[in-house]
């Protein structure tokens, strides 16, 4: 177990609704990472947060948009969801030191939008 | 443009049988990190191994073992006398030194028959 545990599991939701996903890093990391991981397909970076500001973010539209509180939890929130959103988000924290370090994944939020 | 290929989608063995997983990377970084990760039907990636560039030395960890080609852009994974237990998604995944965005494979999936 990496220590990484995210919420929900899984949720449901409509097209047009707004969802919010939740991380809770590995206790020492200062870093958090999102990807998204629809069926069949490798995980695919959405942002990364370093102390509290975005350091980095993959193709994805603005309304992907993510925080990190001061106990380096993180938020991944998505607004006006779309079918395509459907998929599995995981969550990723690690240690920054200058180069890319190992990252450890929770078990992934499931999404699907109907 | 960074890109990760793992021209196998599934295999499948008979426990107890030697596999070897492909993967071949593109960047144009002269520092880069190569990953596998396992990922059992939990959803949690579970972290095998991590390379620097210029590290080129094969490693081996139990029934594992990686061969870092640099000639060849490759970065491949043989397991030795599979297990049940094995039976995973298998991701390589590429990662550069001044983000830690990593670039996933789209995964093999391996079945070990008993």
């Amino acid at each position: 177990e990496t220590g990484v545990t995210q919420s929900p599991t899984h949720l449901i939701k409509t097209r047009g609704q707004q969802v919010t996903l939740r991380c809770s890093s590995q206790s020492g990391h200062n870093t958090v990472s999102w990807y998204q991981q629809a069926l069949g397909q490798g995980p695919q970076f959405i942002f990364q947060y370093y102390r509290e500001e975005e350091n980095g973010r993959g193709n994805f539209p603005p309304r992907f948009s993510g925080l990190q509180f001061p106990n380096y939890s993180s938020e991944l929130n998505v607004n006006a969801l779309e079918l395509d959103d459907s998929a599995l988000y995981l969550c990723a924290s690690s240690f920054i030191q200058g180069h890319t370090g190992e990252l450890f994944f929770g078990e992934g939020s499931r999404l699907t939008v109907l | 443009a960074q890109k990760v290929t793992q021209a196998q989608t599934e295999i499948s063995v008979v426990e107890k049988e030697d596999v070897t997983l492909d993967c071949v990377y593109e960047t144009r970084d002269t520092t880069y990190y190569l990953f596998w990760y396992k990922q059992p039907p939990s959803g949690e990636l579970v972290f095998l191994i991590r390379r620097n560039s210029f590290d080129e030395q094969n490693e081996i960890s139990g029934r594992y073992s990686w061969n870092f080609q640099k000639s060849t852009s490759s970065f491949n994974f043989t397991i030795t006398a599979s297990q049940v237990v094995d039976s995973a998604v298998y991701f390589c995944a590429l990662g550069s030194s001044n983000t830690g965005k990593l670039i996933f494979g789209q995964g093999t999936t391996l079945q070990v028959k008993p």
